[in-house]
């Protein structure tokens, strides 16, 4: 068990609808990552926040965005869905180390859009 | 563009076979190589290596870093069924940010 908790397990929903993922970070941990993994494939970097702002963005569209709030816990944010967008989202909390940063992972949430 | 790569992408053995698989990056800013477990759905840390050369350990599992050639090695000796699993390597490029993924490799430990 990481501590990481994400919410909820499962959704399914119709192309074009909003969802929101939620994620609650380790104890201690100030950095919050999102990724997504579509089946065999490995985890894609969608962004990740670093106390409450935007600290990195990978290659996806505007209609990804996020939150994170003064307690670390996060929310990611997908409007317009499209079928593509079917996929585990990963949450990683973490707390940059002087030598390197361990990145601990929640269970996920599988997205599933019709 | 960062890269990891791993290889091979599938591998089936049978319970007491030995396994070596292989993580090779290009990145800008190196700062540390991870390896997961991935069984379901969350990736468990396996290792973190920041230093070339020097082995870590766990158990049947163990890997190395070698920061010359860019590339790490997870070896995992006396297989069980429990280590059927996609192990993940990822690179962190730069400080505190994000990890650059490869595609795993599927490990089927048959009995």
């Amino acid at each position: 068990e990481t501590g990481v908790t994400q919410s909820p397990t499962h959704l399914i929903k119709t192309r074009g609808q909003q969802v929101t993922l939620r994620c609650s970070s380790q104890s201690g941990h100030n950095t919050v990552s999102w990724y997504q993994q579509a089946l065999g494939q490995g985890p894609q970097f969608i962004f990740q926040y670093y106390r409450e702002e935007e600290n990195g963005r990978g290659n996806f569209p505007p209609r990804f965005s996020g939150l994170q709030f003064p307690n670390y816990s996060s929310e990611l944010n997908v409007n317009a869905l499209e079928l593509d967008d079917s996929a585990l989202y990963l949450c990683a909390s973490s707390f940059p180390g002087r030598r390197g940063t361990e990145a601990f992972f929640g269970q996920g949430t599988r997205l599933t859009v019709v | 563009e960062d890269k990891v790569v791993q290889s091979p992408l599938s591998l089936v053995v049978h319970e007491g076979d030995t396994v070596t698989l292989n993580c090779s990056y290009e990145v800008t800013n190196f700062r540390s190589l991870l390896w997961y477990k991935q069984e379901k759905k969350a990736p468990t840390f396996l290792f973190m290596l920041t230093s070339s050369g020097i082995e870590k350990k766990s158990g049947r599992l163990s890997s190395i870093l070698d920061k010359k050639e860019l590339f790490s090695i997870l070896n995992i000796t006396a297989t069980q069924t429990g280590d059927s699993a996609v192990y993940l390597c990822a690179v962190e490029a730069s400080y505190g940010q994000n990890f650059v993924f490869g595609p795993g490799t599927r490990l089927s430990v048959l009995p």
